[in-house]
Order: C-alpha cells, then structure tokens, then sequence
C-alpha cells in the first residue's frame, strides 16, 4: 500500500519561506505515471488544495497560490517537496502530501499522508 | 467557484446505527464528479467514494454513495465503532481548482 510522509519545520518565521518534503514508499515514482498533491487545512477551516506536480516536474498551482508556490519532484529519492514563500500567519495550516487521481486538474485523491502543522510565527 | 455544504455538522450516534450524512453544492457539480474522505485524528485522511457513488479499493459495502447535481449522500448502513470520524466531501468537476466542505463529525452517543 503506498505511504506517504511530510516532513520539514514546525515553525516558521513570518515573510520567510516553508519548505516541505514528502517521501512516497512501497510505491516507485519515476516508474508510474501519476501527478503528486499538496493540500493544506487552516484551523477551522476547509481543505485547501495548493498545487500539483506530474513525475516528469510539470505543475499545476492554486490559482490563489500561484505566486508563491513552487512545487519539484525528485523521483531518484521518491520525493516531492513544497516551496511557499513570503508566510504569513494566515499560511499557519496542517499540510498534506496525496496522490491525485483522475483527469488532469479534475482531481481526487486516494492516498495521503498523515499531515504535518506548521506555525507560523515570530 | 462551487460551495460545499456539508450537514449536519456533528451526528451523534451508536455502533449498528444508520448514518446519513449530506454534502449540498451551489451549483451543479459536473458529471457528478464528487468524492467523500474519513478522517481520524493523527491519521491520513481515507478516500471512502469517488464519482459520487463508485467505492475506491477496500473500503467496506457498509459505505454508499449516492446523488447528483447538487445534492449528495454517503450513508453509513451500520456504524462499527472505527467508524467515527469526520467526514469530508470533495467535488473535483467544477473549474479548478476543486473544494472541499467543511465535514461531518460522526460521535458516540
């Protein structure tokens, strides 16, 4: 079954970036032809999709999110990380790595990782 | 952008129990592409239903999906205690990107 982690910094400081990783095992990503999600949850509120990225390194971006957003794929490790930059507090939000299903930019998704909080915060 | 209402927002029930839980869009969701997610906390969340009524890998008869355009159900036939939990919709027709509503928590009465 595919698993999916996220990894990275609880904590980061307002304007800076958030970086983030997301290993995928018992699953190969350059031998498969799927896109790779980031969604993210503010407290309280909805699911938030933020962008998504082909194993080839083509993506797809929030519209919302676009300017900030950098998304790369690194299929010889099984990863894929997430760039967001200038955070502000509103950017504070549990983040989830997924696996899209579905026709291009039309997604659902069946696998996700168990989510990881980031403050952000002075 | 098309709005998910999920209802109720909380359904107090017991194990062997019939859930009902809604999932309404402000507009007609094309080609009734719309998902529905458990999720427990510390957990990730588990895709239980895509295309509205189609159950992904492994997920129990138990759960069912069902509607279209803007209304929509997943119904629970008998509650097991691991059923309780959140649950989301998701629609992923509309243009994109797709929503999410803001869930159902399923609790122990």
């Amino acid at each position: 079954q595919l698993q999916l982690l996220e990894s990275g910094p609880g904590l980061v400081k307002p304007s800076e970036t958030l970086s983030l990783t997301c290993t995928v095992s018992n699953g190969s990503m350059s031998s498969s032809s799927y896109y790779w999600a980031w969604i993210r949850q503010p407290p309280g509120k909805v699911l938030e999709w933020i962008g998504s990225i082909y194993y080839t390194g083509s993506a797809n971006y929030n519209p919302s999110l676009k300017s900030r957003v950098t998304i790369s794929v690194d299929t010889s490790n099984n990863q894929f990380s997430l760039k967001l930059s200038s955070v502000t507090a509103a950017d504070t939000a549990v983040y989830y790595c997924a696996r899209p299903l579905g026709q291009q930019l039309y997604w659902y998704f069946d696998s996700w990782g168990r989510g990881t909080l980031v403050t952000v915060s002075s | 952008e098309i709005v998910l209402t999920q209802s109720p927002g909380t359904l107090s029930l017991s194990p062997g129990d019939r859930a009902t839980l809604s999932c309404r869009a402000s507009q007609s969701v094309p080609s009734d592409w719309l998902a529905w997610y458990q999720h427990k906390p510390g957990q990730a969340p588990r895709l239980l239903i895509y295309d509205a009524s189609s159950r992904a890998t492994g997920i129990p008869d138990r759960f069912t999906g069902s509607g279209s355009g803007t209304d929509f159900t997943l119904t629970i036939s008998r509650l097991e205690p691991e059923d309780f939990a959140v649950y989301y919709c998701q629609q992923y027709g509309g243009s994109m990107p797709g929503t999410f509503g803001r869930g159902t928590k399923v609790d122990i009465k």
